[in-house]
Protein backbone atom coordinates (compact mmCIF):
# COMPACT_ATOMS: atom_id res chain seq x y z
CA UNK A 1 0.00 0.00 0.00
CA UNK A 2 0.64 3.69 -0.24
CA UNK A 3 3.53 4.66 2.63
CA UNK A 4 4.71 8.12 3.01
CA UNK A 5 8.52 8.82 5.24
CA UNK A 6 8.49 11.60 7.26
CA UNK A 7 11.94 12.79 8.55
CA UNK A 8 12.81 12.78 11.30
CA UNK A 9 10.44 11.14 13.96
CA UNK A 10 11.48 13.47 16.83
CA UNK A 11 14.19 16.66 17.47
CA UNK A 12 15.13 18.68 20.13
CA UNK A 13 16.72 22.21 19.10
CA UNK A 14 17.59 25.24 20.58
CA UNK A 15 15.31 28.41 20.67
CA UNK A 16 15.99 30.62 17.37
CA UNK A 17 17.21 28.21 15.48
CA UNK A 18 15.49 26.42 12.05
CA UNK A 19 14.35 22.85 11.63
CA UNK A 20 13.45 21.19 8.34
CA UNK A 21 11.00 18.05 8.48
CA UNK A 22 10.63 16.12 5.29
CA UNK A 23 7.85 14.08 3.84
CA UNK A 24 8.42 11.74 1.02
CA UNK A 25 5.88 9.24 -0.75
CA UNK A 26 7.46 6.16 -1.00
CA UNK A 27 5.74 4.39 -3.35
CA UNK A 28 3.33 6.78 -5.32
CA UNK A 29 3.10 10.45 -6.54
CA UNK A 30 1.96 13.03 -4.49
CA UNK A 31 0.02 16.13 -6.34
CA UNK A 32 -0.94 17.18 -2.63
CA UNK A 33 0.69 17.14 0.19
CA UNK A 34 -0.90 18.43 3.57
CA UNK A 35 1.04 19.66 6.87
CA UNK A 36 -0.96 19.28 10.08
CA UNK A 37 0.12 20.39 14.11
CA UNK A 38 -1.24 18.37 16.86
CA UNK A 39 -1.11 19.62 20.46
CA UNK A 40 -1.46 17.35 23.24
CA UNK A 41 -4.49 15.18 23.95
CA UNK A 42 -6.04 17.74 20.49
CA UNK A 43 -6.75 16.85 17.25
CA UNK A 44 -4.96 17.78 14.18
CA UNK A 45 -5.03 21.28 13.04
CA UNK A 46 -4.59 21.61 9.45
CA UNK A 47 -1.51 24.33 8.73
CA UNK A 48 -1.18 24.12 4.73
CA UNK A 49 -1.56 22.72 1.65
CA UNK A 50 1.18 22.50 -1.01
CA UNK A 51 0.85 21.88 -4.21
CA UNK A 52 3.95 20.42 -6.31
CA UNK A 53 5.38 22.99 -8.19
CA UNK A 54 3.06 25.94 -6.59
CA UNK A 55 2.81 27.86 -3.37
CA UNK A 56 1.48 26.31 -0.69
CA UNK A 57 -1.96 27.54 0.99
CA UNK A 58 -1.53 28.49 4.81
CA UNK A 59 -4.70 28.07 6.50
CA UNK A 60 -5.80 31.33 8.70
CA UNK A 61 -3.48 32.32 11.42
CA UNK A 62 -0.80 30.33 10.09
CA UNK A 63 2.51 32.38 9.58
CA UNK A 64 3.96 31.37 6.20
CA UNK A 65 6.87 32.96 6.56
CA UNK A 66 7.28 31.18 10.39
CA UNK A 67 6.71 27.69 8.65
CA UNK A 68 8.13 27.71 4.87
CA UNK A 69 6.53 24.81 2.73
CA UNK A 70 8.44 23.46 -0.33
CA UNK A 71 6.94 20.98 -2.40
CA UNK A 72 9.52 20.24 -5.29
CA UNK A 73 9.00 16.94 -6.71
CA UNK A 74 5.72 14.67 -6.76
CA UNK A 75 7.58 12.57 -3.86
CA UNK A 76 9.34 15.41 -1.65
CA UNK A 77 7.48 17.98 0.31
CA UNK A 78 9.39 19.57 2.99
CA UNK A 79 7.70 22.19 5.97
CA UNK A 80 10.98 24.69 7.77
CA UNK A 81 9.94 25.45 10.82
CA UNK A 82 12.32 28.83 11.00
CA UNK A 83 13.25 30.18 13.91
CA UNK A 84 11.52 28.18 16.68
CA UNK A 85 10.44 28.89 20.12
CA UNK A 86 9.17 26.91 23.03
CA UNK A 87 5.51 27.41 22.10
CA UNK A 88 6.34 25.83 18.33
CA UNK A 89 7.07 22.80 20.31
CA UNK A 90 4.67 20.18 18.86
CA UNK A 91 3.70 17.34 16.92
CA UNK A 92 3.66 17.74 13.36
CA UNK A 93 2.24 15.25 10.83
CA UNK A 94 2.08 15.52 6.86
CA UNK A 95 -0.03 13.67 4.74
CA UNK A 96 -0.22 12.96 1.02
CA UNK A 97 -2.80 12.58 -1.48
CA UNK A 98 -2.16 10.21 -4.66
CA UNK A 99 -1.85 11.69 -8.12
CA UNK A 100 -5.35 10.33 -8.91
CA UNK A 101 -6.44 11.50 -5.57
CA UNK A 102 -8.32 8.14 -4.29
CA UNK A 103 -6.72 8.41 -1.02
CA UNK A 104 -4.67 10.37 1.94
CA UNK A 105 -1.63 8.49 3.86
CA UNK A 106 -0.43 9.89 6.34
CA UNK A 107 3.46 9.71 7.44
CA UNK A 108 4.31 8.54 11.22
CA UNK A 109 5.21 12.50 12.62
CA UNK A 110 7.53 14.62 13.82
CA UNK A 111 7.63 15.42 17.59
CA UNK A 112 9.45 19.02 17.82
CA UNK A 113 10.29 20.08 21.03
CA UNK A 114 12.48 23.52 21.24
CA UNK A 115 14.04 24.42 24.13
CA UNK B 1 -18.99 25.76 8.15
CA UNK B 2 -17.64 22.04 7.79
CA UNK B 3 -17.03 20.35 11.89
CA UNK B 4 -16.65 17.17 13.37
CA UNK B 5 -17.61 16.46 17.16
CA UNK B 6 -16.75 13.23 18.54
CA UNK B 7 -17.46 12.14 22.26
CA UNK B 8 -15.04 13.32 24.38
CA UNK B 9 -12.74 10.53 25.97
CA UNK B 10 -11.17 9.18 28.07
CA UNK B 11 -13.18 5.72 27.42
CA UNK B 12 -11.94 2.41 29.62
CA UNK B 13 -13.60 -0.75 28.88
CA UNK B 14 -12.61 -4.10 30.15
CA UNK B 15 -11.29 -6.25 27.42
CA UNK B 16 -14.01 -7.66 25.31
CA UNK B 17 -16.51 -5.44 25.96
CA UNK B 18 -18.83 -3.75 23.10
CA UNK B 19 -17.49 0.20 21.77
CA UNK B 20 -19.38 2.84 20.53
CA UNK B 21 -17.56 6.15 19.62
CA UNK B 22 -20.27 8.71 18.78
CA UNK B 23 -19.41 10.98 15.83
CA UNK B 24 -21.52 14.02 14.00
CA UNK B 25 -20.55 15.95 11.43
CA UNK B 26 -21.60 19.19 9.90
CA UNK B 27 -21.09 19.74 6.39
CA UNK B 28 -22.39 21.18 2.74
CA UNK B 29 -23.34 18.19 0.72
CA UNK B 30 -21.86 14.81 0.62
CA UNK B 31 -18.64 15.29 2.68
CA UNK B 32 -16.73 11.34 2.98
CA UNK B 33 -16.54 10.04 6.22
CA UNK B 34 -13.16 8.49 7.88
CA UNK B 35 -12.30 7.02 11.44
CA UNK B 36 -8.38 7.52 11.99
CA UNK B 37 -6.72 5.75 14.57
CA UNK B 38 -3.23 6.57 16.16
CA UNK B 39 -1.81 4.24 18.59
CA UNK B 40 1.17 5.26 21.14
CA UNK B 41 4.06 7.45 19.57
CA UNK B 42 2.62 6.82 15.96
CA UNK B 43 1.16 8.56 13.03
CA UNK B 44 -2.28 8.33 11.83
CA UNK B 45 -3.94 5.16 9.91
CA UNK B 46 -6.84 4.94 8.09
CA UNK B 47 -9.51 2.49 10.19
CA UNK B 48 -12.39 2.95 8.03
CA UNK B 49 -14.20 4.76 5.86
CA UNK B 50 -17.59 5.43 3.81
CA UNK B 51 -17.98 7.68 0.96
CA UNK B 52 -22.04 7.93 0.87
CA UNK B 53 -24.81 7.78 2.73
CA UNK B 54 -25.77 4.32 4.41
CA UNK B 55 -22.04 2.90 3.42
CA UNK B 56 -21.13 0.78 6.30
CA UNK B 57 -17.07 0.92 6.74
CA UNK B 58 -15.47 -2.21 8.32
CA UNK B 59 -11.95 -3.03 9.27
CA UNK B 60 -10.34 -4.78 11.90
CA UNK B 61 -13.57 -5.44 13.50
CA UNK B 62 -14.82 -1.89 13.61
CA UNK B 63 -17.98 -0.89 12.03
CA UNK B 64 -19.39 2.51 11.11
CA UNK B 65 -22.40 3.37 9.17
CA UNK B 66 -22.92 7.09 7.29
CA UNK B 67 -25.91 7.94 8.29
CA UNK B 68 -27.01 10.80 6.57
CA UNK B 69 -30.22 11.49 8.50
CA UNK B 70 -28.51 11.91 11.42
CA UNK B 71 -24.91 13.04 10.28
CA UNK B 72 -23.35 10.45 11.79
CA UNK B 73 -20.67 7.93 11.81
CA UNK B 74 -20.62 5.87 15.03
CA UNK B 75 -17.79 3.89 15.30
CA UNK B 76 -18.62 0.02 16.57
CA UNK B 77 -16.63 -2.71 17.80
CA UNK B 78 -18.36 -6.04 19.62
CA UNK B 79 -15.98 -7.37 21.48
CA UNK B 80 -12.26 -5.16 22.49
CA UNK B 81 -8.85 -5.86 22.89
CA UNK B 82 -6.28 -4.26 24.78
CA UNK B 83 -4.30 -3.52 21.16
CA UNK B 84 -7.48 -1.10 20.42
CA UNK B 85 -6.32 1.42 23.10
CA UNK B 86 -5.45 4.23 21.14
CA UNK B 87 -6.68 7.42 20.25
CA UNK B 88 -9.70 7.93 17.14
CA UNK B 89 -10.12 10.22 14.93
CA UNK B 90 -13.10 10.89 13.06
CA UNK B 91 -13.02 12.99 9.93
CA UNK B 92 -14.72 13.93 7.00
CA UNK B 93 -12.88 15.12 3.96
CA UNK B 94 -14.55 18.56 2.65
CA UNK B 95 -12.69 20.78 -0.50
CA UNK B 96 -9.69 18.57 -0.46
CA UNK B 97 -9.32 18.76 2.65
CA UNK B 98 -9.81 16.32 5.68
CA UNK B 99 -11.16 18.44 9.40
CA UNK B 100 -10.92 16.01 12.30
CA UNK B 101 -12.54 16.00 15.78
CA UNK B 102 -10.68 16.64 18.73
CA UNK B 103 -10.12 12.54 19.11
CA UNK B 104 -11.18 9.80 21.58
CA UNK B 105 -9.07 8.50 23.78
CA UNK B 106 -9.83 4.53 24.03
CA UNK B 107 -7.82 2.38 26.87
CA UNK B 108 -8.47 -0.88 27.21
CA UNK B 109 -8.28 -3.13 30.38
CA UNK B 110 -7.13 -6.71 30.76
Amino acid sequence: GAVVSQHPSWVICKSGTSVKIECRSLDFQATTMFWYRQFPKQSLMLMATSNEGSKATYEQGVEKDKFLINHASLTLSTLTVTSAHPEDSSFYICSARDIVGSGYTFGSGTRLTVV
Amino acid sequence: GNSVTQMEGPVTLSEEAFLTINCTYTATGYPSLFWYVQYPGEGLQLLLKATKADDKGSNKGFEATYRKETTSFHLEKGSVQVSDSAVYFCALNRDDKIIFGKGTRLHILP
